[in-house]
């Protein structure tokens, strides 16, 4: 099971918008609608920020959405702000009760 | 609230079993939804799925480490655990433990424990 592959980098001003991309196969990204994101400051426990490819869990801004289209998922958050600034990472149900995550994007805000 | 801690030794030998625990507290460990993990992140580099276990013993591992790894839990005392052994340098990381919901996502985290693996 490979990982899912993510830009490594990404950025943004201060309330602007910005999308992470999340590659993976038929096999997993493609074949369920289980796609997480998560938030992951340095130091700190990740933080899930989206599930089910779309849906937020209670207390995650609406800043955050989620989509997919075939074998690629996406992360936008809009209105970028200082805080949003971490790691991204995201995982995919992958079939035959195994896991996979994404390779990781860094977001930075300019 | 639920939380999740790790514990364990800090630096195993090459060769040797890497033995970690995580204590949940804050809410049952039984549950149809409620699976158990552990999840790893090299030094820079991304996160890993080693493999989760449901409350009822059944367990699932990554392809690649199967060999090497085993997960336990105990659901009288609130915890469960992780057994890699053989260990080597590229097993040096930061291990977390994690609730998962329906084994498709994960809801709940531990802050980590780093393992080093050095004579």
């Amino acid at each position: 099971q490979s990982a899912l592959t993510q830009p490594p980098s990404a950025s943004g001003s201060p309330g602007q918008s910005v999308t992470i991309s999340c590659t993976g196969t038929s096999s997993d990204v493609g074949g369920y609608n289980l796609v997480s994101w998560y938030q992951h400051h340095p130091g700190k426990a990740p933080k899930l920020m989206i599930y089910d490819v779309t849906k937020r869990p209670s207390g995650v801004p609406d800043r955050f959405s989620g989509s997919k289209s075939g074998n690629t998922a996406s992360l936008t958050v809009s209105g970028l702000q200082a805080e949003d600034e971490a790691d991204y990472y995201c995982g995919s149900y992958g079939g035959s009760n195994n896991f996979v995550f994404g390779t990781g994007t860094r977001v930075t805000v300019l | 609230q639920l939380q999740l801690q790790e514990s364990g030794p800090g630096l195993v030998k090459p060769s040797e079993t890497l033995s970690l625990t995580c204590s949940v507290s804050g809410g049952s460990m039984i549950s149809d939804n409620y699976y158990w993990g552990w999840i790893r992140q090299p030094p820079g580099k991304g996160l890993e799925w080693i493999g989760s276990i449901y409350y009822t013993g059944t367990t699932y591992y990554k392809s690649s480490l199967k060999s090497r790894v085993t997960i336990s839990v105990d659901t009288s005392n609130n915890h469960f655990s992780l057994h890699v052994n053989s260990v080597t340098a590229a097993d040096t990381a930061m291990y977390y433990c994690a609730k998962l919901h329906s084994f498709f996502w994960t809801d709940y985290w531990g802050q980590g424990i780093l393992v080093t693996v050095s004579a």
